[in-house]
């Protein structure tokens, strides 16, 4: 158990609906990182927020979007769906500062997305 | 880019045996490595970190290295057990884009 939990573990939604995926950081992490896991594939970085704000964004469009609340907790917004979203999204979590080097992130166990 | 690759893509071993994974990053910049284990369905298990002033963890039977002058970093298994068959994946952090980059992993089966 790494205590970062998501929810929910599965979802089905159609082409065009919008998505909210959830997940409580670990206690006392400040930092939370979404990541999307196509099958077969290792898991390609959405973004980063540490303390409320982005903080770094990898090569998704801006119909993913994210929230970090002021418990640290974070949302991952996927709008206007498409069947390639179809993946594993995984939340982590560190205690560290971005940047400070030395993260050691703690996964959760992911929320599988179905696009049909 | 930077890239991370993993070989091979998978791997399946007799119970008891020794095996190395290989994992190759095109990033001089990594600050530090991780070696996770995923089973099917499933989030990631951090297994090692290695920072970048590093050149080895060991944690039971898994050792891990970190040489960044050739850009590898290698993940042995000793006396493997049926319970280790999963995916193992590596990931580097770079300093330069401040974000952890994957391979695609190995997926590993040990028969009894």
């Amino acid at each position: 158990e790494t205590g970062v939990t998501q929810s929910p573990t599965h979802l089905i939604k159609t082409r065009g609906q919008q998505v909210t995926l959830r997940c409580s950081s670990q206690s006392g992490h400040n930092t939370v990182s979404w990541y999307q896991q196509a099958l077969g594939q290792g898991p390609q970085f959405i973004f980063q927020y540490y303390r409320e704000e982005e903080n770094g964004r990898g090569n998704f469009p801006p119909r993913f979007s994210g929230l970090q609340f002021p418990n640290y907790s974070s949302e991952l917004n996927v709008n206007a769906l498409e069947l390639d979203d179809s993946a594993l999204y995984l939340c982590a979590s560190s205690g560290k500062a971005p940047g400070q080097g030395g993260e050691k992130l703690f996964f959760g166990s992911g929320t599988q997305l179905s696009v049909l | 880019k930077q890239e991370v690759t993993q070989i091979p893509a998978a791997l399946s071993v007799p119970e008891g045996e020794n095996l190395v994974l290989n994992c190759s990053f095109t990033d001089s910049a990594i600050y530090n490595l991780q070696w996770f284990r995923q089973d099917p369905g499933k989030g990631l298990t951090s297994l090692l970190l290695i920072q970048s002033s590093q050149r080895e963890q060991t944690s039971g039977r898994l050792n891990a290295s970190l040489d960044k002058s050739s850009g590898r970093s290698t993940l042995y298994i000793a006396a493997s057990q049926p319970g280790d068959s999963a995916t193992y994946l590596c990931a580097g952090f770079s300093s330069n884009t401040g974000k952890l980059i994957f391979g695609q992993g190995t997926t590993l089966q040990v028969k009894p």
